[in-house]
């Protein structure tokens, strides 16, 4: 089974300084993996993901992320924070192939929020 | 076009009522996902269909929990005996294939409470 631990459920920043929200996860057979992003009463947003490619992968609103499999982990990074990032924020693994390919583990979240 | 459309957007339910929630997916996607969120247990997955057939249904919590889903389009989850532990916001989503894992397109969701 597959697992994802986000470290800290409240990251705070001020604005323009570096975003950085942490992932680690747990899986037996090679993972994709994901950043969905949650605004107040709204359903939630792909980010970005990992499928093998390159490990360091490119998403919207200038976030990225890098896969690291030495160190399970896959942390998601802004160089500058804007009022608008301000939201919940999910890491979510899948496998591949098998019964559970497509179903979404997701970590507990971490709410960003962005200070003038 | 047309996202992931959920109704309703929020159900009020007497303790021991059955409710329905409906998802209608993006047009021509073929797999459509059912996750429960709520503050104790996070985002967890309920049921996947693949077309019409429910390959895997794991993430149901008990036999009071079922889904379907017709035409390739419109599912419906149904919760009978409402508890209060049912209380959560219950998201659906579609993509437009397995193969395409993560890709999944989010409605807004539909947040019940139980009294």
């Amino acid at each position: 089974a597959q697992s994802v631990t986000q470290l800290g459920s409240h990251v705070s920043v001020s604005e323009g300084a570096l975003v950085l929200l942490r992932c680690n996860y747990s899986s037996s057979v090679p993972p994709y993996l994901f950043w969905y992003v949650q605004y107040p009463n709204q359903g939630l947003q792909l980010l970005l993901k990992y499928t093998s490619a390159a490990t360091l992968v490119k998403g919207i609103n200038g976030f990225e992320a890098e896969f690291k499999k030495s160190e399970t982990s896959f942390h998601l990074t802004k160089p500058s924070a804007h009022m608008s990032d301000a939201a919940e924020y999910f890491c979510a693994v899948t496998i591949r192939g098998g019964t559970s390919y497509g179903k979404l583990t997701f970590g507990q979240g971490t709410i960003l929020t962005v200070h003038p | 076009g047309a996202g992931v459309s959920q109704s309703p957007s929020n159900k009020v339910t007497e303790k021991g009522k059955d409710v329905e929630l409906r998802c209608d997916p993006i047009s021509g996607h073929t797999a459509l996902y059912w996750y429960r969120q709520s503050l104790g247990q996070g985002l967890e997955f309920l049921i996947y269909f693949q077309g019409n057939s429910a390959p895997d249904k794991s993430g149901l919590p008990s036999d009071r929990f079922s889904a379907e889903r017709t035409g390739e389009s419109v599912s419906t989850l149904t919760i009978q005996r409402t508890q209060q532990e049912d209380s959560a916001v219950y998201l659906c989503a579609s993509s437009l294939a397995r193969g395409l894992a993560g890709e999944q397109y989010f409605g807004p969701g539909t947040r019940l409470t139980v009294t």
